[in-house]
């Protein structure tokens, strides 16, 4: 069982939005800014997606955004593309005594 | 450009060790926190391990605390972790990745340990 909580997937239409939650608690995303989101095609190594809730890394399409509220951390993608389609991972700093770093169990989102 | 290349996996007998390297290229490496993940075939993304630039503070997931090692040689732009007393449950592709503040920033290809009699 994954520290944080996602669904375990999404699907939408290209052209439309959809929103990914992750939710933890007031030990990781809610008590910390450090919330990350990773993008992973099959075969691949993870991609940086949004760092620090909510920026973007030169390269990431500004489809791509990221926010917080409580202990729930949301990535939003816009415009839907067939390359979206990927499993995505929320991660967060932990200041838990059995951990430092935890990840979501990760999301499938299809392109339908 | 960013290179973390992640090498030294392989089939080993519940048990045994192995160690994983990891070369790093294009960044100041004795600069950054490097970290071992691993995900297991057909599931999820797991942190194992962390070291601080300079490799004087560690830090490992209670799975594999006391059995793994983490470890790194700046003037070799090289991370390590050495792994002890395998299980099944290790069984993964281990990425590097390296740290900019509170996320990863650049990750490995990985490098698939298959722990199996």
């Amino acid at each position: 069982q994954s520290a944080l909580t996602q669904p375990a997937s999404v699907s939408g239409s290209p052209g439309q939005s959809i929103t990914i939650s992750c939710t933890g608690t007031s030990s990781d995303v809610g008590g910390y800014n450090y919330v990350s989101w990773y993008q992973q095609h099959p075969g691949k190594a993870p991609k940086l997606m949004i760092y620090d809730v909510s920026n973007r890394p030169s390269g990431v399409s500004n489809r791509f955004s990221g926010s917080k509220s409580g202990n729930t951390a949301s990535l939003t993608i816009s415009g839907l593309q067939a390359e979206d389609e990927a499993d995505y991972y929320c991660s967060s700093y932990t200041s838990s005594s059995t951990s430092y770093w935890v990840f979501g169990g990760g999301t499938k989102l299809t392109v339908l | 450009e960013v290179q973390l290349v992640e090498s030294g996996g392989g089939l080993v007998q519940p048990g045994g060790s192995l160690r994983l390297s990891c070369a790093a290229s294009g960044f100041t490496f004795s600069s950054y926190w490097m970290h071992w993940v691993r995900q297991a075939p057909g599931k999820g993304l797991v942190w194992v391990s962390r070291i601080n630039s300079d490799g004087s503070s560690t830090s490992y997931a209670d799975s594999v605390k006391g059995r793994f090692t983490i470890s790194r040689d700046n003037a070799k732009n090289t991370l390590y972790l050495q792994m002890n007393s395998l299980r099944a449950e290790d069984t993964a592709v281990y990425y590097c990745a390296s740290f900019s503040g509170w996320y990863a920033a650049y990750w490995g290809q990985g490098t698939l340990v298959t722990v199996s009699s």
